[in-house]
């Protein structure tokens, strides 16, 4: 099963703020990512937090980690139709080959 | 900087029919990924190429074959194809260092179809 886990679904109204949350079980985590995929594309990676940060702000975006619960969250402020999307989080495991363990995706709507 | 490029993008297979799926960087990576992206399950990783000249099975190899064809390519083979494999694929590419914040960039998918 998944280590990293996500709600499927948030919907939004434009001008909002949107939060997504994520959970993960490793604790030897060292960063944790937060990837957008629009429809038909790949994934982008947005930001990423380092494990001993507790938030960390980038524009519109603003991530905080709760290492103790190991709970991860996206904030954007502001949320455009632009942002609707699904967005993946990400556990980085201090390993020799960087494996990545994501989250099923949480589908962003964006409504006007 | 064409980062990571994945052909072909759409791809419609009849039962038993083979076929290799081809990714390429120019980012000078040397770790790579094969995922599948199936609805409700984000992204499980196929095989993973950690160098150049080694490859590892992930959490669902069944079914499917890599080989890590120089440090720029690593191609993913379905020797003989099955509905189950119906599936979006992504490969990805990451500049191994050790405890470092280095993503893995993804490539846009190819789309599998087989009946």
């Amino acid at each position: 099963g998944e280590d990293v886990e996500q709600s499927l679904f948030l919907s939004v109204r434009e001008g909002d703020s949107s939060v997504i949350n994520c959970t993960y079980t490793d604790s030897s985590s060292t960063y944790l990512y937060w990837y957008k995929q629009e429809p038909g594309a790949g994934l982008q990676l947005l930001t990423y937090i380092f494990s001993n940060m507790d938030m960390k702000q980038d524009q519109r975006l603003t991530v905080l980690l709760n290492k103790k619960d190991k709970h991860l969250s996206l904030r954007i402020a502001d949320t455009q139709t632009g942002d609707s999307a699904i967005y993946f989080c990400a556990e980085s495991i201090n390993d020799s080959w960087g494996k990545f363990q994501f989250g099923a995706g949480t589908q962003v709507v964006v409504t006007p | 900087n064409a980062g990571v490029t994945q052909t072909p993008k759409f791809q419609v297979l009849k039962t038993g029919q083979s076929m290799t799926l081809q990714c390429a960087q120019d980012m000078n990576h040397n770790s790579m990924y094969w995922y599948r992206q199936d609805p409700g399950m984000g992204l499980r990783l196929i095989y993973y190429s950690a160098s150049e000249g080694t490859t590892d099975k992930g959490e669902v190899p069944n079914g499917y074959n890599v080989s890590r064809l120089n440090k720029r390519e690593f191609s993913l083979r379905l020797e003989s194809a099955a509905p189950s494999q119906t599936s979006v694929y992504f490969c990805a590419s990451r500049k191994q260092e050790t405890n470092s914040n280095q993503p893995q960039h993804f490539g846009d998918g190819t789309r599998l179809s087989i009946l």
